[in-house]
């Protein structure tokens, strides 16, 4: 079937504008992950899902952040006024592990390029 | 949270078997060992896993040693496709920041 898909694959924004990044992951896919990759870096993670719970939000960088899964399935990254150094590719993961027992491996989407200007 | 530390480059011919190791000191007993391997303008994609001792599958072998302070990831008779940068992770399960992907090492295959 068709992997995780994120739209729209790049993005500029004004600083000070409000931004919406989309997910949808593998269908079934009960987890699901939001990470921050900026240039030469490892990705970072930013929240996790369990279906539509919001179960770790730890590494959102600033309350200017916010993710929602409201149904279980596709997910919307929000960064409201957004500044320079939000420019990244925000990338998300799905997998079918529950978080229970062993690391299940993830399926990543090809993410999304911010740039704000 | 285990962290863990790899080369930050590697380069190797083509058709030669290449072996990148991670370092973790602090891995907790119920942690396993996850690669990932990430191309250009790509989201990461999995490679193998492993909790002990030797994992083989169709794209690379894991090797873990009974301390398991390290891991080798080999990729056997590299080609000019596999150049990409190789994180290893880990960490219990995929819940919450467990999934700390570092810098990687970035593997450069030369014709």
């Amino acid at each position: 079937g068709a992997g995780v898909s994120q739209s729209p694959r790049y993005k500029v924004a004004k600083r000070g504008q409000d931004v919406a990044l989309r997910c949808d992951p593998i269908s079934g896919h009960v987890s699901l992950f939001w990470y921050q990759q900026a240039l030469g870096q490892g990705p970072e993670f930013l929240t996790y899902f369990q279906n539509e719970a919001q179960l770790d939000k730890s590494g959102l960088p600033s309350d200017r952040f916010f993710a929602e899964r409201p149904e279980g399935s596709v997910s919307t990254l929000k960064i409201q006024r957004t500044q320079q150094e939000d420019s990244a590719v925000y990338l998300c993961a799905s997998s079918l592990d529950s978080g229970q027992g062993p690391t299940y491996e993830q399926y990543f989407g090809p993410g999304t390029r911010l740039t704000v200007t | 949270l285990a962290k863990t530390t790899q080369p930050i480059s590697m380069d190797s011919y083509e058709g030669q078997e290449v072996n990148i190791t991670c370092s973790h000191n602090n891995i907790a007993t119920n942690d396993y060992i996850t690669w990932y391997q990430q191309f250009p303008s790509q989201g990461p994609r999995f490679i193998i896993q492993g909790y002990k001792t030797k994992v083989t599958n169709e794209v690379a072998s894991l090797f873990i040693p009974a301390d398991r302070k390290s891991s080798t990831l080999s990729l056997p008779r590299v080609s000019l496709s596999d150049t990409a940068v190789y994180y290893c992770l880990v960490g219990e399960s995929v819940a919450g920041n467990q999934f700390y992907f570092g810098t990687g090492t970035s593997l450069t295959v030369i014709p």
